[in-house]
């Protein structure tokens, strides 16, 4: 089974709400990341988590705070954010980073109102 | 950085067409992968291809690593195919670095 899963699927929040993105994946993948996608652009990378520790933190701003509870589990934590901060949040995890093919959750889709 | 350069950036086919997608890249590579970005916004994982050829069904690629540049061959067409197709390579870092997509438009 190669599914890494994203919840919720839709999210609309206010610029002073605070909410959480969830990604969770059982195929024992030590490597797990977020990915941004604004309209009509590729993805780009927002974190890297590797072994459950915060790798690669590539200047995001901080009202996005990621966490890893376990290796299975990633969390996006949203809070005070800006319309421009709508887009497709992808959650991707590979076997360990650099070398190893990485799967893609559906992703959630966020509008910031 | 590496950089990633996928063409054309607009396809448009009959059903039942071929098609070939190239991706070029700047710098040897660990990890290339090909997927298809699907209109909900799905990436689905076509390729996992460092080197040499692959294929799986209607689709093959195949990647030439000491010329940096990688190919996407789709045959018979379907409209189902339709979709962005991305290329992406890994970075120094573990993350993946995208090209920016052949959008693909298969009419019936």
């Amino acid at each position: 089974d190669t599914e890494v899963t994203q919840t919720p699927k839709h999210l609309v929040m206010g610029m002073t709400n605070k909410k959480s993105l969830k990604c969770e994946q059982h195929m024992g993948h030590r490597a797990m990341y977020w990915y941004k996608q604004k309209a009509k652009k590729p993805p780009e990378l927002m974190f890297v988590y590797s072994y459950e520790k915060l790798s690669i933190n590539e200047s995001v701003p901080s009202r996005f705070s990621p966490e890893c509870p376990n290796s299975s589990l990633l969390n996006l934590h949203l809070h005070a954010l800006q319309p421009e901060d709508s887009a497709l949040y992808l959650c991707a995890s590979s076997q360990v980073i650099l070398t190893h093919e990485q799967y893609f959750g559906p992703g959630t889709r966020l509008t910031v109102t | 950085g590496i950089q990633v350069e996928q063409s054309p950036p607009d396809l448009i086919l009959q059903e039942g067409a071929n098609s070939t997608l190239r991706c070029n890249f700047s710098d040897s590579v660990n990890n290339l992968q090909w997927f298809h970005q699907n209109p909900w916004g799905q990436l689905i994982n076509l390729f996992y291809i460092p080197s040499g050829t692959k294929q799986n069904g209607r689709l093959s690629a195949t990647t030439v690593a000491t010329e940096r540049y990688s190919l996407l061959y789709i045959s018979s067409s379907q409209t189902t195919d339709s979709g962005v197709y991305f290329c992406a390579v890994v970075g120094s870092q573990g993350n993946l670095i995208f090209g920016k997509g052949t959008k693909l438009s298969v009419k019936p």
